[in-house]
């Protein structure tokens, strides 16, 4: 039982540059979330999948696509990177429905752009 | 407007003494509140929760406190140990929903 888990760890993007960001989740988990984290900032959310097929966007969704492709997975693309997308993104997931709202969180992925 | 404010980017506390990480909100919506706790180079990792129907709940060394009035809640760790030294993270959830809305966190240094 993996968890949460996120590819790559780290990554360099020069300005203009595409990436996907993967997340997977063994948990049978419904909802999943991607987050970025800034120093002094906290995690802010940029996008959400309350369930499989669906997705909507959190506080700072500009510059970012996501893909809800299963149960499991929930990727976040960057189309045309900024070094203000410069950041620490987290994947994260929960079930619905339970008495909690606690939520796994993937071990991150360092993205720097230049 | 941040909603779930930790005024505190920062507490040192020595090794047996407590520790005690404040956080603010101001959303009267919220009804239900995390402690999350993140280790450089790892994923933030549940800590306690409370709902607003306690005004204290408590697991073993840590111990959250609600006070719904002053929308402030405070989270004590009693004996504080070196690696508890972490950055410290409170968010909060309305309606009972899956969203959770993240303070800026606190990093706390525990010194031996």
């Amino acid at each position: 039982n993996a968890g949460v888990t996120q590819t790559p760890k780290f990554q360099v993007l020069k300005t203009g540059q595409s990436m996907t960001l993967q997340c997977a989740q063994d948990m049978n988990h419904n909802s999943m979330y991607w987050y970025r984290q800034d120093p002094g900032m906290g995690l802010r959310l940029i996008y959400y999948s309350a369930s499989e097929g669906t997705t909507d966007k959190g506080e700072v969704p500009n510059g970012y696509n996501v893909s809800r492709l299963n149960k499991r997975e929930f990727s976040l693309r960057l189309e045309s990177a900024a070094p203000s997308q410069t950041s620490v993104y987290f994947c994260a997931s929960v079930t619905s429905g339970g008495v909690t709202y606690e939520q796994y969180f993937g071990p991150g992925t360092r993205l720097t752009v230049t | 407007d941040q909603q779930v404010k930790q005024n505190s980017p920062s507490l040192s506390v020595q090794e047996g003494r407590i520790s005690i990480l404040n956080c603010d909100y101001t959303n009267s919506m919220f009804d239900y509140f995390l402690w999350y706790k993140k280790y450089p180079a790892e994923g933030p990792t549940f800590l306690i929760s409370i709902s607003s129907i306690k005004d204290k709940n408590e697991d073993g060394r840590f111990t959250v406190f609600l006070n719904k009035s002053a929308k402030h809640l405070s989270l004590h760790i009693v004996p504080s140990q070196p690696g508890d030294s972490a950055v410290y993270f409170c968010a909060a959830s309305a309606n009972a929903g899956n969203m959770l809305t993240f303070g800026g966190g606190t990093r706390l240094m525990v010194k031996p």
